[in-house]
């Protein structure tokens, strides 16, 4: 079955990086595009970006613009997303979520990890 | 890019049907026919309920139904039950390659 695994919560400083990890398994890796989707505590969905686990193409959003990366490892499934120059309103949860079309882009969004809580904080 | 427009909440009674709009712009969910729904329950990662405006994944029940017309989308459940009990966001593809979503509905089952 497919599955999405990410990595653990963290809690970051001001100014901080951070890297979450999304692990996938249950289907060919390099089929399907991965989104990033972000959370604030009892806000709603933000979408940032996407990258092409093929490829290794990106896109995101701009206001993420100079402080988001999206990386690849082809080798063990993984997708990463790093974001730099934390501030609070970062905090929030941030999920993985796998495209629904199949080497397209319909950018809806089949799977989701379980989500990593990111908490940044002084 | 604003987020897409969606009541705040909305309720009924087991078994009674409703409507969830979703209401965007011509550069949004007036252009595409690329416009899901998800449904999120207390803790847990969204879970796609409809795409492509009407399509629904193997394993949603056929008691939900999306809909659009011009700028405004509609998630519609029918024979309501306990369990349907959640937020809803509906999202669309943007004429700016980006993905919007609306601010949520929050379903209450009375």
């Amino acid at each position: 079955q497919v599955q999405l695994v990410q990595s653990g919560a963290e809690v970051k400083k001001p100014g901080a990086s951070l890297r979450v990890s999304c692990t996938a398994s249950g289907y060919t890796f390099t089929d399907y595009y991965i989104h990033w989707v972000r959370q604030a505590p009892g806000q709603g969905l933000e979408w940032m970006g996407w990258i092409s686990p093929r490829s290794g193409a990106t896109y995101h959003v701009q206001k993420f613009q100079g402080r988001v990366t999206m990386t690849r490892d082809t080798a063990i499934s993984t997708v990463y997303m790093e974001l730099t120059r934390l501030t609070s309103d970062d905090t929030a949860v941030y999920y993985c979520a796998r495209e629904g079309g199949l080497e397209t882009l319909d950018h809806y969004f089949d799977y989701w990890g379980q989500g990593t809580l990111v908490t940044v904080s002084s | 890019q604003s987020a897409l427009t969606q009541p705040a909440s909305v309720s009924g009674s087991p078994g009674q049907s409703i409507t969830i709009s979703c209401t965007g712009t011509s550069s949004d969910v007036g252009a595409y026919n690329h416009v899901s729904w998800y449904q999120q329950h207390p803790g847990k990662p969204p879970k796609l309920m409809i795409f492509e405006v009407n399509d629904r994944p193997s394993g949603v029940s056929n008691r939900f139904s999306g809909s659009k017309s011009g700028n405004t989308a509609s998630l519609t459940i029918s024979g309501l039950q306990a369990e349907d009990e959640a937020d809803y966001y509906c999202s669309s593809y943007t004429i700016s390659n980006t993905v919007v979503f609306g601010g949520g509905t929050e379903l209450t089952v009375l």
